[in-house]
């Protein structure tokens, strides 16, 4: 078991450029979040998926913001057409539903930096 | 809906001694999850201890431990013998009961652990 594996760990882009994150929750987790963090806050929620269905998503997040996951394991996040403001870590965590502790297992994040 | 506060930005604590950190939230449910999360710098988020709060006993993990005052709304977690490795973010989080239909997460902003030699 390697844990929640995010890539890449560190994205800069230009602003307007689309940027893709990738992650890897933990085999037998069937719970995947994507959170947002930016410096000195918590981190914010953003969506989250059971399974393949996505089944929450901020009312917050702008519509350039997409996720995935199309097979029940592995996710993504788009961000279209960014923007400085979406500077920040990007953070994923996924869990268990069945024998749940509640725990959330987070990754390292994704580091986005828009010039 | 539901916030959770961390009012202390900023905490020190000789190494060895107690402290404890200070979460708040508002909530309407009666069922739900607390949880403290632990970032050390540069490193993912990690679970410290959680409670239930249909469970009147507090929670402890090892020196970890938790007052919860379900009336109060109060979820403070108190870390006993400080050592230096508990320098980090501490994350207060939030989650509803199952039976809510959402499993959504809600953070607090986070109170900043020094541990002092």
């Amino acid at each position: 078991d390697t844990g929640v594996s995010q890539d890449p760990r560190h994205k800069i882009t230009k602003r307007g450029q689309n940027v893709t994150f990738r992650c890897d929750p933990i085999s037998e987790h069937n719970r995947l979040y994507w959170y947002r963090q930016t410096l000195g806050q918590g981190p914010e929620f953003l969506t989250y998926f059971q399974n393949e269905a996505q089944l929450e998503k901020s009312r917050l997040l702008s519509d350039r913001f997409s996720a995935e996951r199309p097979k029940g394991s592995f996710s993504t996040l788009e961000i279209q057409r960014t923007e400085q403001g979406d500077s920040a870590m990007y953070l994923c965590a996924s869990s268990l539903v069945f024998g749940n502790t509640g725990e959330l297992f987070f990754g390292e994040g994704s580091r986005l930096t828009v010039l | 809906a539901q916030t959770v506060t961390q009012s202390q930005p900023e905490m020190s604590v000789q190494e060895a001694e107690t402290v404890t950190l200070s979460c708040t939230y508002d909530t309407s449910e009666s069922d739900y999850y607390l949880f403290w999360y632990k970032q050390p710098p540069s490193r993912q988020m990690i679970l410290v201890i959680r409670q239930e709060a249909y469970k009147q006993q507090n929670a402890t993990e090892n020196r970890f431990s938790v007052n919860f005052q379900k009336a109060a709304k109060s979820f403070s977690l108190k870390i006993s013998d400080s050592q230096l490795g508990d320098a980090a973010m501490y994350f207060c989080a939030y989650r509803r009961d199952a039976t809510s239909g959402t499993y959504k997460y809600i953070f607090g902003t986070g109170t900043r652990l020094k541990v002092l030699a």
